[in-house]
């Protein structure tokens, strides 16, 4: 059964300072995707990573994926108080290139950024 | 709006009761998901569809959970006899089957089970 692994679970960082958030899973799979939920509404799509090595940044967000540590990282830079939400990463437990779209997500993320 | 739309937004229901909630999916998408979402906890995959065909079901909680895509556009998610562990949000996406896959996410459906 695939895990999905996310830590730190709560995370409470000043303006401006820098962080990772780190997700960890238990199998193969070259197909991750990072979403952003605020309370009580539904998820965002923030990036699609597809091969190992990839990079995507939009903002102050970066993540990245290494298919061969199962692990993917996103990255944030000069947090600002508009970033506080819940981040969830989600694992394809693709095989053979095709994508089956059942996502196995992590516990998320709760991201609190203080002024 | 051309998003995913959920309806209804919220439901309260007595225990032992059947609801149904649609989910009307981004138009030129072909694949529907159904995922269900207790609180603090990340969204928990159902079932999918690709255009009318269901192609993943084992996932659904239970016999009393059912979902339809009668003409590859909506679908209905159908919950038998309602409990009290059934009170979650109940999340749709949809997406187009290709190389990114990238799933998008209705506003929900919250169940509360009285």
């Amino acid at each position: 059964e695939l895990k999905v692994e996310q830590n730190p679970l709560f995370l409470s960082m000043q303006e401006g300072k820098n962080y990772t958030i780190y997700c960890n899973y238990s199998t193969t799979s070259d197909r991750l995707y990072w979403y952003r939920q605020d309370p009580g509404k539904s998820l965002e799509s923030l990036f699609v990573l597809l091969s190992n090595g990839a990079v995507k940044q939009e903002g102050r967000l970066m993540a990245s994926l290494d298919t061969k540590a199962r692990l993917s990282t996103l990255h944030i830079t000069a947090a600002v108080h508009d970033l506080s939400a819940t981040y969830f990463c989600a694992v394809d437990p693709e095989a053979g290139g095709t994508s089956y779209g059942k996502l196995t997500f992590g516990q998320g993320t709760i991201l609190t950024v203080h002024p | 709006d051309t998003g995913v739309s959920q309806d209804p937004r919220h439901k309260i229901t007595k225990r032992g009761q059947n609801v149904t909630f649609r989910c009307d999916p981004i138009s030129e998408h072909n694949r529907l998901y159904w995922y269900r979402q207790t609180l603090g906890q990340g969204p928990e995959f159902l079932t999918y569809f690709q255009n009318e065909a269901q192609l993943e079901k084992s996932r659904l909680l239970s016999d009393r959970f059912s979902a339809e895509r009668p003409k590859g556009s909506f679908s209905t998610l159908e919950i038998q006899r309602t409990e009290q562990g059934d009170s979650a949000m109940y999340l749709c996406a949809s997406s187009i089957r290709g190389v990114r896959d990238e799933q998008y996410f209705g506003p929900g459906t919250r169940l509360t089970v009285t």
